[in-house]
C-alpha cells in the first residue's frame, strides 16, 4: 500500500526556476525522507526531516513538514538540467517487527536547459 | 556510489525459469531490504533481513524467497518466472533494523521473455 503520494506526478520547468514537489501521507510518522532517482538508477537519499522539525535545508534543497496536515514539500531552488530526475518521499510504516521505508510513486521533474 | 553492490546489473530469462539476484550491503550495515520497481506498481517493498534473520515481509510472492548469509550479503531468488515479474529489483541497506535512511544499490534489471 502507498503511504506517501507525491504531487504533481510530473513537472517541467526551465533551468533557473524553482521546483516544488509535495507529499501527503496517511499515518503519524517519526520522520519523512526524500530520495532522488535518475532514470534507471538506484535511489539516492537527499534529506530526512524529523516529526518535531518544521523546515530543513541542504544546499539548494528546502524541505518543510506539516504534521497537522500530514504533508511535506521539497523545494529545489535555481534548478539545473542535472536536477532532472524522479523525486520520492518515504515514510516508515510498521511492518512485521520493523519500520519499513515506504515510497510514493514519485514526481518526475524535467529541467530544460 | 552508495556502497551497496548488486549483481547482475541486467539479465534476460525465459518464463518458467529461476534466477538469483545478489546484494552486498554497505560495510557495517546489518539490515538488507529488497524492493521491486515496475511502471504499474511503483516501488514495492518485498522483504527485509537484519543480521541474518527475516525481520519484515511485504508484497513478496510465494515464488520469491530471500536469505541473508553470515557475511551479511543477501540473495533474492525468483522462480517460475512470469512476464509480469519483469522489473527493476533493488537492494538497500542500513546500519540498524528500522526507521531511518536506507542506501540503495543500482538495481538488477530483470526481463522475462
Amino acid at each position: 500500500s502507498q503511504q506517501g503520494e507525491e504531487d504533481p506526478q510530473a513537472l517541467s520547468i526551465q533551468e533557473g526556476e524553482n521546483a516544488t514537489m509535495n507529499c501527503s501521507y496517511k499515518t503519524s510518522i517519526n520522520n519523512l525522507q526524500w530520495y532522488r532517482q535518475n532514470s534507471g538508477r538506484g535511489l539516492v537519499h537527499l534529506i530526512l526531516i524529523r516529526s518535531n522539525e518544521r523546515e530543513k535545508h541542504s544546499g539548494r534543497l528546502r524541505v518543510t513538514l506539516d504534521t497537522s496536515k500530514k504533508s511535506s514539500s521539497l523545494l529545489i531552488t535555481a534548478s539545473r538540467a542535472a536536477d532532472t530526475a524522479s523525486y520520492f518521499c518515504a515514510t516508515a510504516l510498521p511492518t512485521g517487527g520493523s519500520y519499513i521505508p515506504t515510497f510514493g510513486r514519485g514526481t518526475s521533474l524535467i529541467v530544460h536547459p | 556510489d552508495s556502497g551497496v553492490t548488486q549483481t547482475p546489473k541486467h539479465l534476460i530469462t525465459a518464463t518458467g525459469q529461476r534466477v538469483t539476484l545478489r546484494c552486498s550491503p554497505r560495510s557495517g550495515d546489518l539490515s538488507v531490504y529488497w524492493y521491486q520497481q515496475s511502471l504499474d506498481q511503483g516501488l514495492q517493498f518485498l522483504i527485509q533481513y537484519y543480521n541474518g534473520e527475516e525481520r519484515a515481509k511485504g508484497n513478496i510472492l510465494e515464488r520469491f524467497s530471500a536469505q541473508q548469509f553470515p557475511d551479511l550479503h543477501s540473495e533474492l531468488n525468483l522462480s517460475s518466472l512470469e512476464l509480469g515479474d519483469s522489473a527493476l529489483y533493488f537492494c538497500a541497506s542500513s546500519p540498524r533494523d528500522s526507521g531511518n535512511t536506507i542506501y540503495f544499490g543500482e538495481g538488477s534489471w530483470l526481463t522475462v521473455v
